[in-house]
């Protein structure tokens, strides 16, 4: 069975600090992403990888970075967390078309 | 740009009653469908999937959803709902096979009254 896991499930963090979540599949997925749930938003796109060194923007990346340097990793950075950033951020791995393994989800708070 | 519309965000039922959860995507090629579901402190997983063939499609926990591709719809239906399908649902479409992203809808609270 997939396994996603985020390294938190509770994070909290201050204003502009620089804030790094990691997401680690073991199922040798090519593709990673990034999510953001929001009450009455559903789940939007941060970032996705699909494959090492690569990634692409989503619809929200604003604020936001990644990194992938391995195939099983895929990190979302905070480069200077802002109030506007509070949400359940949630990592997924699939292979190209299928459904997506979700982790269980960080949520953060930045006071 | 494609987007997936959610009917409802929150449905209230009694056990028993039976639940029928609407959703319209906007893109016109070849697509792959999802349900997911979120309980109470758990993480998403899938409920059923569409990619081709039968477009009446079966999930776990007695869950079914019809593709309907004149209508753009993907409906989640269950003739009888239970206390434990209290969660949150998200329909999402992938563009194609090939397709890398997935967007989803603002997802439908359920709560189901015991």
């Amino acid at each position: 069975d997939v396994k996603v896991t985020q390294s938190s499930r509770y994070l909290v963090k201050r204003t502009g600090e620089k804030v790094f979540l990691e997401c680690v599949q073991d199922m040798d997925h090519e593709n990673m992403f990034w999510y953001r749930q929001d009450p009455g938003l559903g789940l939007r796109l941060i970032y996705f990888s699909y494959d090492v060194k690569m990634k692409e923007k989503g619809d929200i990346p604003e604020g936001y970075s990644v990194s992938r340097e391995k195939k099983e990793r895929f990190s979302l950075i905070l480069e200077s967390a802002s109030t506007n950033q509070t949400s359940m951020y949630l990592c997924a791995s699939t292979l190209q078309g299928q459904p997506q393994h979700f982790g269980d989800g960080t949520r953060l708070s930045i006071l | 740009a494609q987007s997936v519309s959610q009917h409802n965000h929150h449905v209230i039922l009694s056990e028993a009653a039976s639940l029928e959860l609407g959703c319209n995507y906007s893109y016109g090629g070849t697509v792959n469908l999802f349900w997911y579901v979120q309980y109470p402190g758990q993480h998403l997983q899938l409920l059923l999937k569409y990619f081709s063939g039968d477009p009446l499609v079966k999930g776990i926990k007695g869950f079914e959803a019809e593709f309907i591709k004149s209508k753009f719809s993907f409906n989640l239906r269950k003739p009888s709902v239970q206390w434990s399908d209290t969660a949150e649902y998200f329909c999402a479409v992938t563009d194609g096979p090939g397709g890398f992203k997935t967007i989803f809808g603002a997802g439908t609270r359920l709560f189901v009254k015991a």
